[in-house]
């Protein structure tokens, strides 16, 4: 069975701060997927990446995979409240396995 | 734009009794899927759904479980007999193709007491 470990667990930061959470697999992904997920809502999907040693950038956000397939990066520049959420790193094979999650406070 | 919902928000019941969840996918995508996520815990795959039948599921969807698509629109989850445990949010998301962007519910918070 394929485990997802996330790190940190929480992290609470200041706007305008960096940030980087990571994502490790016990095997290589399928394809790599990051969600974001606000209270009561359903997660929303940020990115896939497929290729190791792919980069992609979102606005703020830069998201990084290892090039053995098995780890993925999270870098958040000048972190803002709005960036406030949970945050999920997935496996995509049929269905989606996802990572234990970190969750992320900004302060103001 | 499109999205998936779901009824009702909430749910409460008592210990034993059946509920039923619903789910109103996105009209052209063909992939069903549930999912739940215990308070504080990760999200965990329940089961998948495609041509009327289901893909794939998992230890969790036991035989209290089942699936449906009684009129060609809602996606339902049963819980048969529910059990304290079973307490969490259930999402529902639906894909276009297989392994394509999955689009979420809000969930149902299901509170068995």
């Amino acid at each position: 069975t394929q485990l997802l470990e996330q790190s940190p667990q929480f992290l609470s930061i200041q706007e305008g701060e960096n940030l980087t959470v990571y994502c490790n697999s016990s095997s290589v992904f399928s394809s790599l997927q990051w969600y974001r997920q606000e209270p009561g809502e359903g997660p929303v999907l940020l990115v896939t990446v497929v290729t190791g040693g792919e980069v992609k950038k979102l606005k703020r956000l830069t998201f990084q995979f290892g090039d053995a397939r098995k780890d993925s990066s999270l870098h958040i520049t000048a972190a803002q409240t709005g960036d406030t959420g949970l945050y999920l790193c997935a496996d995509n094979t049929d269905k989606l396995i996802f990572g234990t999650g970190t969750r992320l406070q900004v302060f103001p | 734009e499109p999205e998936v919902t779901q009824t009702p928000s909430h749910q409460v019941t008592q210990m034993g009794q059946e509920v039923i969840l619903r789910c109103v996918p996105i009209s052209n995508h063909l992939y069903f899927y549930w999912y739940r996520q215990i308070l504080g815990q990760k999200v965990e795959f329940l089961v998948s759904f495609y041509n009327n039948e289901i893909s794939e599921k998992s230890e969790i969807f036991d035989d209290q479980f089942s699936v449906e698509r009684p009129d060609g629109s809602n996606f339902t989850l049963k819980i048969r007999s529910t059990k304290l445990e079973d307490s969490a949010m259930y999402f529902c998301a639906t894909t276009r193709d297989r392994n394509t962007e999955a689009f979420f519910g809000q969930g149902t918070r299901l509170t068995v007491v």
